[in-house]
Formats: C-alpha cells, sequence, structure tokens
C-alpha cells in the first residue's frame, strides 16, 4: 500500500488569495493525481500530474487556475489560485501504489473560501 | 465516455440488517477497473475493492460482497449485518485507463446510515 499525506489538513482563506496543497508520498510513483470533492458532491478528477512533464487537465480545469508541480516521484504540489467561494472543497491526491489498479487517497484538504 | 449511476443516494438500515448498495456503469472500453470506496464522516477515502473487467467472480470479504455482471453492467455491493461503524457515504468509480487506475470516474455516492 501507499501512505500519503497533504498539508495543509484544512484552511480558510480570503477571496482572490492563492492556496499551495502538498501531497507526499511513502514511495515513487509515476503518476500523481489531483481530485476535488466539493461540499455534499462527488470526486472530480483535477488532473495528472506526471514527473518531469507538464500536468494533464480534465475538461473543465486549467492550468491558470490549478497549476500542478511534480518535482520528484514522491511529490507534487496543487495550487488554487485567485480564490473564490465556489473553490470550497476537499482537495484529494490519490496514486495506484502498487501498480495494480489499488488507487490509494491522502487524506485530503478541507479548503474554505470566504 | 464512461459514466457511473449510484441510483440510491440515502440508504438507511437497522443494525443487523443486511444492504445491497447498487452501482451501474457505462464504458465503451471492453479492458476497465470498477473500484467501490467508503467515505467514513472523517472524509477520508478508504478503498474497498478493484474489480478488472476481466474477472466477473464474485468476491466476499468477511460481511462485504460484491457482485459484478456484465451482462448488466452492474457492479453491487452488499454488506452482511450491518453495523453502526459502516455509516458513510460509498462511491463506485470507473477507470478505462488499465494500467492507470488513477484516472477515475466517480458515481455520485450512496450514503448509508446504519441505525442501532
Amino acid at each position: 500500500s501507499a501512505v500519503i499525506s497533504q498539508k495543509p489538513s484544512r484552511d480558510i482563506c480570503q477571496r482572490g488569495t492563492s492556496l499551495t496543497i502538498q501531497c507526499q508520498v511513502d514511495s515513487q510513483v509515476t503518476m500523481m493525481f489531483w481530485y476535488r470533492q466539493q461540499p455534499g458532491q462527488s470526486l472530480t478528477l483535477i488532473a495528472t500530474a506526471n514527473q518531469g512533464s507538464e500536468a494533464t487537465y480534465e475538461s473543465g480545469f486549467v492550468i491558470d487556475k490549478f497549476p500542478i508541480s511534480r518535482p520528484n516521484l514522491t511529490f507534487s504540489t496543487l495550487t488554487v489560485s485567485n480564490m473564490s467561494p465556489e473553490d470550497s472543497s476537499i482537495y484529494l491526491c490519490s496514486v495506484d501504489g502498487t501498480g495494480r489498479g489499488e488507487q490509494f487517497f491522502g487524506p485530503g484538504t478541507r479548503l474554505t473560501v470566504l | 465516455a464512461q459514466k457511473v449511476t449510484q441510483a440510491q443516494t440515502e440508504i438507511s438500515v437497522v443494525e443487523k440488517e443486511d444492504v445491497t448498495l447498487d452501482c451501474v456503469y457505462e464504458t465503451r472500453d471492453t479492458t476497465y477497473y470498477l473500484f467501490w470506496y467508503k467515505q467514513p464522516p472523517s472524509g477520508e477515502l478508504v478503498f474497498l475493492i478493484r474489480r478488472n473487467s476481466f474477472d466477473e467472480q464474485n468476491e466476499i470479504s468477511g460481511r462485504y460482497s460484491w457482485n459484478f455482471q456484465k451482462s448488466t453492467s452492474s457492479f453491487n455491493f452488499t454488506i452482511t449485518a450491518s453495523q453502526v461503524v459502516d455509516s458513510a457515504v460509498y462511491f463506485c468509480a470507473l477507470s478505462e485507463e488499465y494500467t492507470n487506475a488513477g484516472k477515475s470516474t466517480f458515481g455520485d455516492g450512496t450514503t448509508l446510515t446504519v441505525k442501532p
């Protein structure tokens, strides 16, 4: 299995500011994934983060709003830029920790934008 | 495009009752993964099971069992003798990326409440 940690666990931010969320995995993984879970909603994939290349974004998500870094095989960051109250969500990092389709999720970052 | 439907938004049962959570999926691929996750009130997402499209064998793990039927595109989850600790939101998910199961489409979830 893979153990994933995220920082911060939660934050309350002002409109117009940016927040960077960190995701650390205890083993090297090829791909890391960022999901968003809006209040009372399901999970939606934001982007796939590959080491050494630009992230691949899903429809409806753009790099200017959600820039992602992947400097090595165990770490990634997601920035939520120019935040608005609609960005209030739980942001989750995930990996396929075993390479056999067993997806593991971090504990999530609960973001509230005022 | 892939789609996952969990028609049951909320289910409430009394402890020790059996409960089945339904999941119906749509995909054009012949190779895919199906998953179930549990999200307790704490918010953390817990992986329960993965099933690939070539393996229709049903699986049992303790009080949990899963019924995968390709003919009806369903992957249902049954909890036997439910307990209060089973109260959570349960998500069914589908991945068409055979070697990259992290890119998943999730259903809307079913909120299960088990009353003592």
